[in-house]
């Protein structure tokens, strides 16, 4: 059974870098056919899709997000990771990690809350 | 960007009563929408793809229609355990997005 789940600090300050990994576990990452991906949910918001990584390296990104967004990938260590940088009080969410697959996204970390705050 | 549209915000429903969510596209997205269940304190959970494929493990109760912009989430007969948020996504643009969001609540 795949699962994946997020690491990572909780608390950043404001303009600096929001770094996230996603271990995955009970599967492989260099698959065919699956995309390893971002979601965010600021408290009592809705879903933001935030970017992909295809094992191959390709990424794409929320184009709102793309300038200070980069997400990578160590099939090596069957991790892949998400790096924000700049952040504000506004990047305050729930962040997940996921699988994202043609049927959908079936897989979902738990998420972690990471609270932007001086 | 493909803008998704959920009506209604909120939905009250009696348990065994059927309910019916909407979701909108601004633009074709095919047959590629997925509809996700998400419960307080919890992630979201997969229900439907390609518009009307039940997920694993997803009761029949739920079911999914529509192609092209416009698509539905039917529950057939709402359980204590169905009471939640609902979101529409869709994956036919590499830019995926999701719609707003419908809260079924106990009417």
């Amino acid at each position: 059974q795949l699962q994946v789940q997020e690491s990572g600090p909780r608390l950043v300050k404001p303009s600096e870098t929001l770094a996230l990994t996603c271990t995955v576990s009970g599967g492989s990452i260099d698959t065919n056919s699956y995309y390893w991906g971002w979601i965010r949910q600021p408290p009592g918001g809705g879903l933001e899709w935030i970017g992909n990584i295809y094992h191959t390296g390709s990424t794409y990104y929320n184009p709102s997000l793309k300038s200070r967004v980069t997400i990578a990938i160590d099939a090596s260590k069957i991790q892949f990771s998400l790096r924000l940088t700049s952040v504000t009080a506004t990047d305050t969410a729930v962040y997940y990690c996921v699988r994202e697959a043609a049927a959908g996204t079936a897989h979902w970390g738990q998420g972690i809350l990471v609270t932007v705050s001086s | 960007e493909i803008v998704m549209t959920q009506s209604p915000a909120t939905l009250s429903v009696s348990p065994g009563e059927r309910a019916t969510l909407s979701c909108r596209a601004s633009q074709t997205v095919s047959r590629n929408l997925a509809w996700y269940q998400q419960k307080p304190g919890q992630a979201p959970r997969l229900l439907i793809y390609g518009s009307f494929t039940r997920a694993t493990g997803i009761p029949a109760r739920f079911s999914g229609s529509g192609s092209g912009t416009e698509f539905t989430l039917t529950i057939s007969s709402l359980q204590s355990e169905d009471f939640a948020v609902y979101y529409c996504q869709q994956y036919n643009n590499w830019f995926r997005t999701f719609g707003q969001g419908t809260k079924v609540e106990i009417k």
